[in-house]
């Protein structure tokens, strides 16, 4: 099966500084890997996916990057605010299922 | 769009009862739902799959006679705890593939409800 190792599992950032979380994932037919920010208490919120057609893409702050021989793909975020204080969760499709990584929490401070 | 509900938001029961929480799709068919369970600091992990008018597939580890799921159209989906006991409190999340844009055999997206916290006193 697919398995998502995501890192770091606790991230703390200035405002305005960028922010960036990597995970690796382990088999090579997984080929769509979405990006989720969850707040406390609420479901989890589609912020951006990369197919593996696709090296980057884009979305004004937010951008990701996909190494398909690596195995491994990167979410970015520039000049955050602390409205991006969140957990993170990177995800892998595998036979239509997705698998998380552990989350990343997030802190923008001030 | 693409706008998923769930009920109830949050259900306090009782050790032996039976929870049901109700998963639906507000603006468009899906024709798999999916149903996972997330502890405290903990990541998303698939319960099951839903696919409507058929049974759902658990995953391994999952008691399916404990967890039943019911998909009876294109924009609910059911999942009941049977005989809840404290260690099934938990935060509880479905997503939907949306039917007609997931005729692509490259379309993946899911879209997540907003959960429903369970606790079992």
């Amino acid at each position: 099966g697919e398995n998502v190792e995501q890192h770091p599992s606790t991230l703390s950032v200035q405002e305005g500084d960028s922010a960036v979380i990597k995970c690796t994932y382990s088999d090579s037919a997984s080929n769509y890997f979405p990006w989720y920010k969850q707040e406390l208490g609420k479901g989890p919120q589609l912020i951006i996916d990369i197919r593996s057609n696709v090296g980057e893409k884009k979305d004004q702050r937010i951008a990701v990057t996909l190494n398909k021989t690596a195995k491994h793909f990167s979410l970015h975020i520039t000049e955050t605010q602390p409205e991006d204080s969140a957990v993170y969760f990177c995800a892998a499709i595998y036979w239509g299922k997705l698998q998380f990584g552990a989350g990343t929490q997030v802190v923008v401070t001030p | 769009g693409a706008v998923v509900s769930q009920h109830p938001s949050w259900v306090i029961c009782k050790s032996g009862t039976s929870v049901k929480i109700e998963c639906r799709s507000l603006d468009f068919q899906a024709t798999t739902m999916f149903w996972y369970r997330q502890f405290p600091k903990q990541s998303l992990m698939l319960m099951a799959t839903s696919n409507e008018g058929s049974k759902a597939t658990y995953e391994q580890g999952v008691e399916k006679d404990k967890f039943l799921i019911n998909h009876a159209s294109l924009t609910l989906s059911t999942l009941t705890v049977t005989s809840a006991h404290p260690e099934d409190s938990s935060f509880y999340i479905c997503s939907a593939r949306d039917l007609v844009r997931g005729r692509a055999a490259t379309y993946n997206e899911q879209f997540f409800g907003p959960g429903t916290r369970l606790t079992v006193l």
